[in-house]
């Protein structure tokens, strides 16, 4: 039961230019969510999070928006740089309650120079 | 550099073998957890440690998986009668409890390959 859902597989973006790569959930209890970067042969980094609290949060280049009443959010890069290129997980977890850190498939992301 | 360190790297064996993965958390964090990936997948939870304490597991983690956590420091998961189902990414990641507890800091995980 795949309770975090990334729909879109692989994202191809010109340097420069905005990339929107986007999450859905499908548990209501989830109160906090992140979104993660992943290079090859690498764990993966922690990139921004958000709580259910809040409807935005921007840090540098990114920003994370939350549609709680769609279950759904988004990571904005811009500008992309190629240096963005890697493959990004959104996860959710129950922040006082939950131990666990529910994790979507991932999307590709390639920025072209 | 006091990340989350993962030996080893890389594990080739053969199906049937047993193999043990150790995670050496940052030293600070109270919270462990196992992780694993596979190909074209996010990392799914496998267990989670308070201290020495193993709190919760996956119904993913079969009866030839365990994980230690002798004294609240380093973990260690063992595969026994491994499997070619069983070759995955395995991830360590910590957090510490309190204040940045929202977020999992991962090791770079140990790839494993049954042949």
């Amino acid at each position: 039961d795949q309770q975090v859902k990334q729909n879109s597989p692989s994202l191809s973006v010109q340097e420069g230019r905005i990339s929107i790569l986007n999450c859905d959930y499908t548990n209501s209890m989830f109160d906090y969510f992140l979104w993660y970067k992943k290079y090859p042969a690498e764990g993966p980094t922690f990139l921004i999070s958000i709580s259910s609290i809040k409807d935005k949060n921007e840090d540098g280049r990114f920003t994370v928006f939350l549609n709680k009443s769609a279950k759904h959010l988004s990571l904005h890069i811009v500008p992309s740089q190629p240096g963005d290129s890697a493959v990004y997980f959104c996860a959710a977890n129950k922040y006082y309650t939950g131990n666990q850190f529910y994790f979507g498939t991932g999307t590709s992301l390639t920025v072209i120079p | 550099d006091t990340g989350v360190s993962q030996n080893p790297r890389h594990k080739i064996t053969k199906r049937g073998q047993n193999v043990t993965f150790r995670c050496d958390p940052i030293s600070e964090h109270n919270r462990l957890y196992w992780y694993r990936q596979t190909l074209g997948q996010g990392p799914e939870f496998l267990t989670y440690f308070q201290n020495e304490a193993q709190l919760e597991k996956s119904r993913l983690l079969s009866d030839r998986f365990s994980a230690e956590r002798p004294k609240g420091s380093f973990s260690t998961l063992e595969i026994q009668r491994t499997e070619q189902g069983d070759s995955a990414m395995y991830l360590c990641a910590s957090s510490p409890t309190g204040g940045g507890s929202e977020k999992l800091f991962f090791g770079s995980g140990t790839q494993l390959s049954v042949l």
